[in-house]
């Protein structure tokens, strides 16, 4: 199946700063990427749907201007949360959709002081 | 929203089968039931997928009723590595619009040695 890294792992940021996290699909050309967001002990929610060359689409009660996403190349889709608040705090999931299936990144652990 | 309907948690003995159900009573003719899951901080992990017949892999079966309204997820030995949240997923083939993965909150599988 289709691999998908992301980076950083993990990152700890004060409030008030913007921190960025990269989704990379390394072996297959996603023109569709989906970013998730998992608080403790709660299931993943989609928050957005990532378009190549195009605005993503944002679920409903996502802040787009929040939640920057740039999906500039087939293999690359990145997320930047802006001005981060401690109840930013999560794990962020990115995933892509081939032809039959979706493949989930690693996740990032974003942490917010 | 998540379509459909999996028991909180369950316990399984190390080398028997563990069998998750999933109510979709809602599905759709053209819908698919994906399984995936996720192990502690992880990204989710694909199983398994079906339409209408049973399908089996390395991994697990996948029981679909005749009606589609329900479907057994089966882990034939259960390891220790297993313990995981299973979510069972239902969506449109890919290609059609409105095919994002929306997850429930899934199956707590714990494996007792």
């Amino acid at each position: 199946g289709a691999v998908v890294s992301q980076h950083p792992s993990w990152v700890i940021c004060k409030s008030g700063t913007s921190v960025k996290i990269e989704c990379r699909s390394l072996d297959f050309q996603a023109t569709t990427m989906f970013w998730y967001r998992q608080f403790p002990k709660q299931s993943l929610m989609l928050m957005a749907t990532s378009n190549e060359g195009s605005k993503a689409t944002y679920e409903q009660g996502v802040e787009k201007d929040k939640f920057l996403i740039n999906h500039a190349s087939l293999t690359l889709s990145t997320l930047t949360v802006t001005s981060a608040h401690p109840e930013d705090s999560s794990f962020y999931i990115c995933s892509l959709r081939t032809a039959y299936e979706q493949y989930f990144g690693p996740g990032t652990r974003l942490t917010v002081t | 929203d998540a379509k459909t309907t999996q028991p909180t948690s369950m316990d399984c003995a190390e080398g028997r089968a563990a069998n998750l159900p999933c109510n979709h009573s809602t599905i759709s003719g053209n819908e698919y039931v994906y399984w995936y899951r996720q192990i502690h901080s992880q990204g989710p992990q694909y199983i398994i997928h079906g339409l209408k017949n049973n399908e089996t892999n390395e991994m697990a079966s996948l029981i679909i009723t005749e009606d589609r309204k329900s479907s057994t997820l089966i882990l034939p030995h259960a390891t220790l590595r297993d313990t995981a949240v299973y979510y069972c997923i239902v969506r449109v083939a890919v290609g059609n619009t409105g095919n994002q993965f929306y997850f429930g909150t899934g199956t707590s599988l714990t494996v007792i040695p």
